[in-house]
């Protein structure tokens, strides 16, 4: 069963500390998506990678957020130091792309961020 | 701007009530108009895509149609297991960096009850 997989599903972290959130894309798909849902703002995206190069981190606060994939099997997203106001669901997705074809994008659970 | 509205933001329905929920985008270049469902403490779960105006789409009780500015999502006879907040997205029709970005409706939330 082919899934998106992301690690933790909850983290409580203090005000100033560094969060580490992870992702494990369906095998064989080039693409991953980060997005951020609120109950404000709903689901806005943060960072999007294809064939592990980033293409458009518009989204990501860039002096605190950063966002990697260190190998096809891994994508992370890093908030350092994080802020109370970054509290949300931070969702990862991934799909496939080749030219004009494209498939949707699958949802991870997501990792449920407090920061107190 | 891409923008996405979704109406109403909330539907209460009885069990086997039918009713519909819209989804009114603005995109310069439409490449596709999705459709999710996602349920509480869940991510969003795909359901449909949609590519050109007068595509129709069904999958159980549920049926999707695209027109050149919106999209509805129809509920036949719905049980309360359809209860769920319902997504849409849009996709940009533009290579680079765009590609493949979805933007998201703020969701309708559906209640139904037995």
């Amino acid at each position: 069963d082919a899934r998106v997989t992301q690690t933790p599903r909850h983290k409580v972290t203090e005000m100033g500390q560094e969060v580490t959130m992870r992702c494990q894309p369906i095998l064989g798909h080039n693409t991953v998506f980060w997005y951020r849902q609120t109950m404000m703002q709903g689901l806005e995206l943060l960072a999007y990678f294809r064939n592990r190069a980033p293409l458009d981190d518009s989204g990501m606060p860039k002096d605190r957020f950063s966002a990697e994939m260190p190998d096809a099997t891994l994508a992370t997203l890093k908030i350092q130091p994080s802020e109370p106001r970054d509290s949300a669901v931070y969702f990862c997705a991934s799909g496939s792309t080749g030219g004009e074809e494209n498939t949707e994008a699958f949802f991870g659970q997501g990792t449920r961020l407090t920061v107190v | 701007e891409d923008q996405v509205t979704q109406s109403p933001e909330a539907l209460r329905l009885q069990e086997g009530e039918s009713s519909s929920l819209n989804c009114s985008y603005t995109v310069s270049g439409l490449r596709g108009l999705f459709w999710y469902r996602q349920d509480p403490g869940k991510g969003p779960e795909f359901l449909f895509t949609l590519y050109s105006a007068g595509e129709e789409k069904e999958k159980e009780r549920l049926k999707a149609t695209l027109t050149k500015k919106e999209s509805f999502l129809h509920i036949t006879a719905p049980k309360p297991e359809d209860s769920a907040t319902y997504l849409c997205a849009v996709q940009k029709a533009v290579r680079g960096t765009s590609y493949g970005k979805l933007t998201f409706g703020q969701g309708t939330i559906l209640t139904v009850h037995p």
